[in-house]
């Protein structure tokens, strides 16, 4: 079946760095991604849509200038969070849409210290 | 690894109900979740249960949890074409880190 990979899976940097998290769809177009958050023990949080060759929709409450995502072809789209702090320290996950069906990144453990 | 897994398709009759299931490997999961993902728009969290319920209903859906057989169903009763989308099953696990581990998805098709 169709596979998404996430990466990094894990990552811990320093506060003020940026961090950029990869979602691939390694054996379909995706026409759309998804970029959720979670908190420890919590629902997904909807961040942002993105289309490929356009600007993400952004949810209510997410800085868009902070959560930077870039949909540049129909494999892979990327969300950088910048100048990071540690209230950023989130499990984040992505999915990719194809054809009708949905499908889950790994997920990135992201801590910053 | 912790596992999750759903069928992955259902068709039924409008009016008819339609019941998704759903196992999972986590005996320590506190939280199951069932999402609703229709074409082109994100997750929406449908309802969840906590891992000491055995079942909760919230007006039209219905959720079954067997925890010695970890099984988790949805049942949608008086199933309408607006409900045609891809339901995800999803536990936490992972003690402190509590991550969400997700189904592959399940498509159900509602036929008029």
């Amino acid at each position: 079946g169709a596979v998404v990979s996430q990466h990094p899976s894990w990552v811990i940097c320093k506060s003020g760095t940026s961090v950029k998290i990869e979602c691939r769809s390694l054996d379909f177009q995706a026409t759309t991604m998804f970029w959720y958050r979670q908190f420890p023990k919590q629902s997904l949080m909807l961040m942002a849509t993105s289309n490929e060759g356009s600007k993400a929709t952004y949810e209510q409450g997410v800085e868009k200038d902070k959560f930077l995502i870039n949909h540049a072809s129909l494999t892979l789209s990327t969300l950088t969070v910048t100048s990071a702090h540690p209230e950023d320290s989130s499990f984040y996950i992505c999915s990719a849409e194809g054809d009708g069906e949905a499908f889950f990144g790994q997920g990135t453990r992201l801590t910053v210290v | 690894g912790e596992d999750v897994e759903q069928s992955l398709f259902l068709s039924v009759r409008e009016g008819d109900s339609s019941v998704i299931n759903c196992t999972y490997t986590d005996s320590s999961s506190t939280y199951l979740y069932w999402y609703k993902q229709e074409p082109g728009a994100g997750l929406q969290l449908l309802t969840y249960i906590f891992s000491n319920m055995d079942m909760k209903q919230d007006q039209r859906l219905t959720v079954l949890l067997n925890k010695k057989d970890k099984h988790l169903s949805l049942r949608i009763a008086d199933t309408q074409t607006g409900d045609s989308a891809i339901y995800f099953c999803a536990e936490i696990y992972g003690g402190s880190q509590g991550n969400l581990i997700f189904g592959k998805g399940t498509k159900l098709s509602v036929k008029p």
